[in-house]
């Protein structure tokens, strides 16, 4: 069965410290992937995306993601994390399987930055 | 400026009552989508629609009702069935089915009272 797995729930740090949260899939066929962002009772904002192409994506507010095809991972990075960056990400990968497009996305994780 | 709409932001819903919820877009995209979200649980599929007068059951379908007489309209209703309708209710559309990015709406927090 395809999956994704984000296996932090929650993940605290401090400002201006790198954060990486984590991201892998299960799936037999070709991927899409993406890293969304969720502001407290907000709707969800795309980061970045990977379609094809070079592996790694840059996306906005300086978050970069680095898909590993044999890992099938597609983890997300920032060097220096600003308190504004207090949100839940979610990963989702988008795969044709039996002539149907699905989106299938992670359980999300808190980003939590500490002062 | 384009995007997605939904209304209202909260709802409050009698136990036994339908109530429906608004998602417009003016992106002149294909696919509309409705997940539910429950803390700790992410987003779940509701229904979706790939085009104009077709729509599909998502993994949670049972209780709600959807139409796409439009395109750019997509309403929710859930209906007195839906056991546990207290949720955050997230609209999405895309350009087409898959391989591109779904662009979300504010979301609709319902709470059954």
């Amino acid at each position: 069965a395809q999956s994704v797995t984000q296996l932090d729930s929650q993940v605290p740090v401090f400002e201006e410290a790198p954060v990486e949260l984590r991201c892998n899939y299960s799936s037999s066929v070709s991927v899409y992937l993406f890293w969304y962002v969720q502001y407290p009772n907000q709707g969800l904002q795309l980061l970045l995306k990977y379609l094809s192409g070079s592996t790694l994506v840059k996306g906005i507010n300086g978050f970069e993601a680095e898909f590993n095809k044999s890992q099938t991972s597609f983890h997300l990075r920032k060097p220096s994390v600003h308190i504004s960056d207090t949100a839940e990400y979610f990963c989702a990968v988008s795969l044709l399987l039996d002539s149907n497009y699905q989106l299938i996305w992670g359980a999300g994780t808190k980003l939590i930055i500490k002062p | 400026d384009g995007g997605i709409t939904q209304s209202p932001k909260y709802l409050f819903r009698k136990e036994g009552q339908n109530v429906t919820l608004s998602c417009e877009q003016n992106l002149n995209h294909d696919a509309m989508y409705w997940y539910r979200q429950d803390p700790g649980q992410g987003l779940r599929l509701i229904y979706y629609s790939q085009i104009v007068n077709d729509f599909q059951k998502g993994d949670i379908a049972e209780g709600y009702s959807v139409s796409r007489e439009k395109k750019e309209s997509f309403p929710l209703t859930v209906t007195s069935a839906q056991k546990n309708p207290t949720a955050f209710y997230l609209c999405a559309s895309s350009i087409r089915a898959g391989g591109t990015e779904a662009f979300f709406g504010q979301g609709t927090r319902l709470t059954v009272v």
